[in-house]
């Protein structure tokens, strides 16, 4: 298994709170990004990292920011969480070439609830 | 067409059957195509790449038709470990880090 840990594995917050999930890899790959999968959408992509300190938006950004001060951290903050935020969101790191032809591997996931 | 369409199933089988998903896709770009499986309350895992007309793997068939824009999975002798969910995963045409996940068929395998 690839070595993605993701923390917290579960947390519960309350609207209006900042929360901020953090991904660790031992793989030193170059791509990193955020998911989240709901009910009826699948997998839809938040952020992603190219790199130390490049990351750009991806399909559903808004309200959420990241920050990728070393390869193998990549955090996901929620400045101020909305119950639309519930979701279970997932890390995933990708090799060091172009994305076609590399596959990505996720980490175990966080399940966020926000009440 | 939707950017990448699986059908939802489920998908009811009994042991041993074969069983076959496909998925379509709107990109007539994408070179490559994955399948995952995912677990309930699991991540997603790397089933099988797909770069060419198609890959073997055991029990596993995975075959891309470009003409007609979709690729589809194949799972003979179905066993009971094999109920999960599969999504369907294209890159799509834009900017790295763009993967387009299909919404994923439930397979289950009964005795």
């Amino acid at each position: 298994d690839a070595g993605i840990t993701q923390s917290p594995r579960h947390k519960v917050t309350e609207t209006g709170t900042p929360v901020t999930l953090r991904c660790h890899q031992t793989e030193n790959h170059r791509y990193m990004y955020w998911y989240r999968q709901d009910p009826g959408h699948g997998l839809r992509l938040i952020h992603y990292s190219y790199g130390v300190k490049d990351t750009d938006k991806g399909e559903v950004s808004d309200g959420y920011s990241v920050s990728r001060s070393k390869t193998e951290d990549f955090l996901l903050t929620l400045e101020s969480a909305t119950s639309s935020q519930t979701s279970v969101y997932f890390c995933a790191i990708s090799g060091p070439g172009s994305l076609s032809g590399n596959t990505i591997y996720f980490g175990e996931g966080s399940w966020l609830t926000v009440v | 067409r939707k950017e990448v369409e699986q059908d939802p199933g489920p998908f009811n089988v009994p042991e041993g059957a074969t069983v076959a998903f496909n998925c379509t896709y709107s990109n007539s770009a994408s070179q490559s195509f994955f399948w995952y499986r995912q677990d309930c309350r699991k991540e997603p895992k790397l089933l099988m790449s797909v770069y060419s007309s198609g890959n073997e793997d055991g029990r596993f068939t995975a075959q891309l038709n470009r003409a007609s824009q979709y690729i589809s999975l194949l799972i003979r002798d179905s066993k009971l470990s094999d109920s999960a969910t599969y999504l369907c995963v294209v890159p799509s045409g834009g900017s790295q880090g763009n993967l387009i996940f299909g919404k994923g068929t439930k397979l289950s395998v009964k005795p």
